[in-house]
């Protein structure tokens, strides 16, 4: 089975511009996560989606982050305008829609904001 | 609030011998505990949790978990390390009830195994 697809794998752009993070999650999962990555903070859960829909989105940092999944087999998560302290590793994870489930990882995008 | 914590930033240990990673947890309620890993470059991979029962869990890659109710610890072992199982291990605790599965995760520990 496919794991769960992020894409791009490696993000470069300039301060102030759009960028766009992509995930496929595994098939039949019915939630799904975002996280972010840093040496400073560790692991952080940005948002989470039940069925599409948003759950929780206290972990995103500012409105310049926003995260849509239009359906079940693809999400989102759009920073504009970008900066530099948004350089980070980010995680898009899935799971199924029972308790205790194991999180899915996909393999992240590094993002870095010059 | 409900936590975990990973006391050690770095373990260092030798190629066959055994190793232990630790993790201590606080919540309200029965906690329901993972361990993950993370290669480099890679995300993370589930290895094992303890929802109830057994004490000791097995997992993926030889390793297992002790979960320890009075000392609130849920320290992940391995008989005998190999230079492979060097990454940075997460422990983390379920949050929330139903079907939740939002994970809180501890720092993270980074395994060293010297040849």
């Amino acid at each position: 089975d496919a794991g769960v697809i992020q894409s791009p794998r490696h993000e470069v752009t300039e301060m102030g511009q759009e960028v766009t993070l992509r995930c496929k999650p595994i098939s039949g999962h019915d939630y799904l996560f975002w996280y972010r990555q840093t040496m400073m903070r560790g692991l952080e859960l940005l948002i989470y989606f039940n069925n599409n829909v948003p759950i929780d989105d206290s972990g995103m940092p500012e409105d310049r982050f926003s995260a849509k999944m239009p359906n079940a087999s693809f999400s989102t998560l759009k920073i504009q305008p970008s900066e530099p302290r948004d350089s980070a590793v980010y995680f898009c994870a899935s799971s199924l829609n029972r308790e205790h489930q194991p999180q899915h990882f996909g393999d992240g995008t590094r993002l870095s904001i010059l | 609030a409900q936590s975990v914590a990973q006391p050690e930033d770095q373990v260092n240990v030798a190629e066959g011998n055994p190793l232990t990673v630790k993790c201590t947890y606080s919540v309200s309620g029965n906690p329901y505990l993972f361990w993950y890993v993370q290669y480099p470059n890679r995300g993370l991979q589930f290895l094992l949790k303890y929802i109830t029962g057994d004490n000791l869990v097995k997992g993926s890659y030889g390793f297992e978990a002790e979960f320890n109710k009075s000392q609130t610890s849920f320290h992940l072992k391995k008989p005998s390390a190999l230079v492979s199982d060097s990454a940075l291990y997460f422990c983390a605790v379920r949050l929330g009830g139903g079907a939740t599965n939002k994970l809180i995760f501890g720092t993270g520990t980074l395994l060293a195994v010297q040849p």
